[in-house]
């Protein structure tokens, strides 16, 4: 079936260092690959995506690149702020399906 | 826009009785709403898929009966955890997506309604 496996945390990281979350999948077919993130007391929001190979999805300074020959998408921010601080989820929905699969969560904490 | 609400943010019941938790879309008709279960510090875990005016999928190993879903409007979705017990306990996250969604259907999450079953 379907998975993702996303590294474990907690990542603790100072102001303004770059930050990377590794992120691969299982998956058959072409399925779209997400970055959500979950601020503290708030529901998930959907930071980034991309829905094919070779895709790179970026927002906020975030970004991941779909690489289908290494069934990974990980998440990269070159200066991170404490305002990052969140956890971050990555998942995959089928190739036409609706439903996501997601990883298992990883705790980001930046330090000023 | 695209808010989706949750109620209760928290309950606590007793064994055996039943608790109803409800997801609305605010600002948005939602055409399809998902109900999902996280354990401490693990992954969201799909529980079932409702459609308005349908009966709710559910994933293998959810019990139908235990947790009773109601999609009554492209507004609002109920979870009932009937006869709650301590295993029961856990955040229970909702999700929607907008009618009329590109093709990726991005899903638009509640807060989560935090049970605990004494």
């Amino acid at each position: 079936g379907n998975s993702v496996t996303q590294m474990e945390g907690p990542v603790t990281l100072s102001e303004e260092a770059f930050l990377t979350i590794n992120c691969t999948y299982t998956a058959t077919g072409y399925p779209s690959l997400f970055w959500y993130v979950q601020y503290p007391g708030e529901g998930l929001q959907l930071l980034l995506k991309a829905t094919k190979a070779d895709d790179k999805g970026s927002n906020k300074g975030f970004e991941a690149t779909y690489r289908k020959e290494t069934t990974s998408f990980h998440l990269e921010k070159g200066s991170v702020q404490v305002s990052d601080s969140a956890v971050y989820f990555c998942a995959l929905s089928a190739q036409g399906a609706q439903k996501l699969v997601f990883g298992q969560g990883t705790r980001l904490t930046i330090n000023p | 826009g695209a808010v989706v609400s949750q109620h209760p943010s928290w309950v606590i019941c007793k064994s055996g009785t039943s608790v109803k938790i409800e997801c609305r879309s605010l600002d948005f008709q939602a055409t399809t709403m998902f109900w999902y279960r996280q354990f401490p510090k693990q992954s969201l875990m799909l529980m079932a898929t409702s459609n308005e005016g349908s009966k709710a999928t559910y994933e293998q190993g959810v019990e139908k009966d235990k947790f009773l879903i109601n999609h009554a409007s492209l507004t609002l979705s109920t979870l009932t955890v009937t006869s709650a017990h301590p295993e029961d306990s856990s955040f229970y996250i909702c999700s929607a997506t907008l009618a009329g969604a590109a093709s990726y259907n991005e899903q638009f999450f509640g807060p989560g309604t935090r049970l605990t079953v004494l």
